[in-house]
């Protein structure tokens, strides 16, 4: 079974400042990692995954998220905020080798920009 | 590539009707997914269909609880006899099958309302 934690159900930080959300997960085998987004009434868009290969990883809109095996971690940063990254983030995990592509989803961080 | 799309965007139901939601998969993925999102959680998996067959279902699904995807195409999910607990957004999400890397596709969600 795998499970997803994401510390923090909210942060706040200023625009211009570093965006770190926090996920780690729990797989019994090595897993395929997820960041989703989430706007106001809208489904969830991918933001970047990792399956095989480098470890950091680069998503769009300026994001990118670090697999640490050891750690079991794989943190969402940001360099910069922009107003329009708030919004609300989910973590996902996948086991590599299971059938079916489905999800486990942690509970979200929700991210609020202040000017 | 039109997306995922769902209908309706939002319902409000009395308690004890039947309602159904529809999915609209992007064209060539053959997985579909259905998903339960309350306020402020993270997505929670229901079922998921290859083809016309739905291979995995949640304990989340109770018995009042359908899906179908009769011809591998388009997908619903009716829920008979609602309850106010059934109130949440129901994403539904579409895959190509593969290594199991492949990203889930959401559509914009169903906002059921039980009153």
């Amino acid at each position: 079974a795998q499970s997803v934690t994401q510390l923090g159900s909210h942060v706040s930080v200023s625009e211009g400042a570093l965006v770190l959300l926090r996920c780690n997960y729990s797989s019994s085998v090595p897993p395929y990692l997820f960041w989703y987004v989430q706007y106001p009434n809208q489904g969830l868009q991918l933001l970047l995954k990792y399956t095989t290969g480098a470890t950091l990883v680069k998503g769009i809109n300026g994001f990118e998220a670090e697999f640490k095996k050891s750690e079991t971690s794989f943190h969402l940063t940001k360099p910069s905020a922009h107003m329009s990254d708030a919004a609300e983030y989910f973590c996902a995990v996948r086991p590599a080798k299971a059938a079916g592509n489905k999800l486990t989803f942690g509970g979200g961080t929700r991210v609020l920009v202040k000017p | 590539d039109t997306g995922v799309s769902q209908n309706p965007r939002h319902k409000i139901t009395k308690r004890g009707q039947n309602v159904t939601f529809r999915c609209d998969p992007i064209s060539e993925h053959n997985r579909l997914y259905w998903y339960r999102q309350t306020l402020g959680q993270g997505p929670e998996f229901l079922t998921y269909f290859q083809n016309e067959a739905q291979l995995e279902k949640s304990r989340l699904l109770s018995d009042r609880f359908s899906a179908e995807r009769p011809k591998g195409s388009f997908s619903t999910l009716e829920i008979q006899r609602t309850e106010q607990g059934d109130s949440a957004m129901y994403l539904c999400a579409s895959s190509l099958t593969g290594t199991g890397n492949s990203p889930l596709h959401f559509g914009n969600g169903t906002r059921l309302t039980v009153t």
